[in-house]
């Protein structure tokens, strides 16, 4: 069983659609996480959420929405796409958000925005 | 405030050969450390983490990081390196409590045969 599952894989758009990414894990943490990746590995954290609750909201667009209709699904909704969020975008959970834990990472969503 | 220096974006080493990873780290509070690797088209996996008690920690897949407060470092090492051990690495910070975790820029590991 996967511990942290991505839908979809991989995800190639027109500049200007809205596309979802969705993501659950069955670990039974509490909290998960939204990272970006850039092409040159740079790693940078979105959103996270505590029993669905947002408690990380770092400076994203406004076109960047999260949910998370319970603590085992994080969804992350992308209005007006463009060609700068072309990137990997990585769901994680951890037992808390008190990060002693480290993290589980999903395999990740390749957007390619066109 | 928190960030972390990996020292080296590319790292070659031969088969069998030590591996050294470097990371040094700021952090305003003891830090929570961590060191994650991700294989190609896959996510990130934790290897190792510290976050009190002993300073020599040990991972997965032969690999060992040690706290260094006084030189602000978390380096990685593994005695000998194998072919499967190619991928890329990533140190990471964290205050604790809810705070997010910083993570460096990654360092690329080839191993030659």
């Amino acid at each position: 069983d996967t511990a942290v599952s991505q839908t979809p894989k991989y995800l190639v758009t027109q500049m200007g659609n809205d596309k979802s990414i969705k993501c659950e894990q069955n670990l039974g943490h509490d909290t998960m996480y939204w990272y970006k990746q850039d092409s040159k590995k740079f790693l940078k954290i979105m959103f996270s959420y505590n029993n669905k609750e947002l408690i990380i909201n770092e400076t994203v667009p406004n076109r960047f929405s999260p949910k998370s209709p319970d603590k085992a699904h994080l969804n992350l909704h992308i209005n007006s796409l463009e060609l700068g969020d072309s990137a990997v975008y990585f769901c994680a959970s951890s037992p808390s958000g008190q990060d002693v834990y480290g993290y589980t990472f999903g395999s990740g969503t390749r957007l390619t925005v066109v | 405030a928190q960030s972390v220096t990996q020292l080296g974006s590319h790292v070659s080493v031969s088969e069998g050969a030590l591996v050294l990873l470097r990371c040094n780290y700021s952090s305003s509070v003891p830090p929570y450390l961590f060191w994650y690797v991700q294989y190609p088209n896959q996510g990130l996996q934790l290897l190792l983490k510290y976050t009190t008690g002993a300073t020599l920690v040990k991972g997965i897949n032969g690999f060992e990081a040690e706290f260094k407060k006084s030189e602000t470092s978390f380096h990685l090492t593994k005695p000998s390196a194998h072919m499967s051990d190619a991928a890329e690495y990533f140190c990471a910070v964290s205050p604790g409590g809810y705070q997010k975790v910083t993570f460096g820029t990654g360092t690329k590991l080839q191993v030659i045969p």
